[in-house]
């Protein structure tokens, strides 16, 4: 059974630049949230989609966005990228949202 | 104040120690998860609670919700234990349980 996909593994980007970041879900798994990870704030939730929904929202800015095909893969994106924007961003899978995540190996992004 | 907070921040062990990972946390909630994340950044789930005690292997979580209290335990450590132990909390009230909110992490280094 093959786990959660992200891609690409890792990125450098220019601040203002735009970024788009993919994650594939174990197949049958309707849920994909996503998070990042900073040395300073640790992990934090950024949103979950389901069934091609955004079924919750992080405090973050909308500079960050998602979304979810009807294959269930996820995207998200952040625009007008800022030095501040380098992390670590995993994305996890699950049947319903509520047990069972499995996470992917992250995308590591470096905003120069 | 976080509202997880973990300790020991930092934990050094010789193998076979017994090891404890504690984990309080100030809201009320659905479920707690234990994480974790070796070097380059992929994250297993290891437990997720919300009452009592579980046990994987040499693995074993325990929760007082009254208490809002959690304890990771690691009987015979051993090397390949070294990791970072993350606590993570899904508040009351919370539709999704995607978001959770994440405590700062314990580094483990397990020496043989």
């Amino acid at each position: 059974k093959a786990g959660v996909t992200q891609t690409p593994r890792y990125l450098i980007k220019t601040r203002g630049q735009q970024v788009t970041l993919s994650c594939s879900p174990i197949s049958g798994h309707r849920s994909v949230s996503w998070y990042q990870q900073t040395p300073g704030q640790g992990l934090q939730f950024l949103f979950e989609y389901f069934s091609e929904t955004q079924r919750n929202k992080g405090n973050f800015p909308g500079r960050f966005s998602g979304r979810q095909f009807s294959n269930s893969r996820s995207e998200m994106n952040v625009s007008t990228l800022e030095l501040g924007d380098s992390a670590l961003y995993l994305c996890a899978s699950s049947f319903t949202g509520n047990y069972g995540y499995t996470f992917g190996s992250g995308t590591r992004l470096t905003v120069v | 104040k976080n509202e997880v907070e973990q300790s020991p921040q930092n934990l050094t062990a010789q193998e076979g120690e017994f090891i404890t990972i504690n984990c309080s946390y100030s809201v009320g909630i659905s479920a707690l998860h234990w994480l974790q994340q070796h070097p380059g950044g992929g994250i297993v789930s290891l437990f997720m609670l919300s009452s009592g005690k579980k046990k994987h292997g040499r693995l074993i979580a325990t929760i007082n919700i009254q208490e809002k209290h959690s304890s990771l335990h690691i009987t015979a450590s051993h090397p390949r234990d070294s990791a970072v132990y993350i606590c993570a909390v899904r508040s009351l009230g919370e539709t999704s349980g995607s978001r959770l909110t994440f405590g700062e992490g314990t580094q483990l280094t397990v020496n043989p």
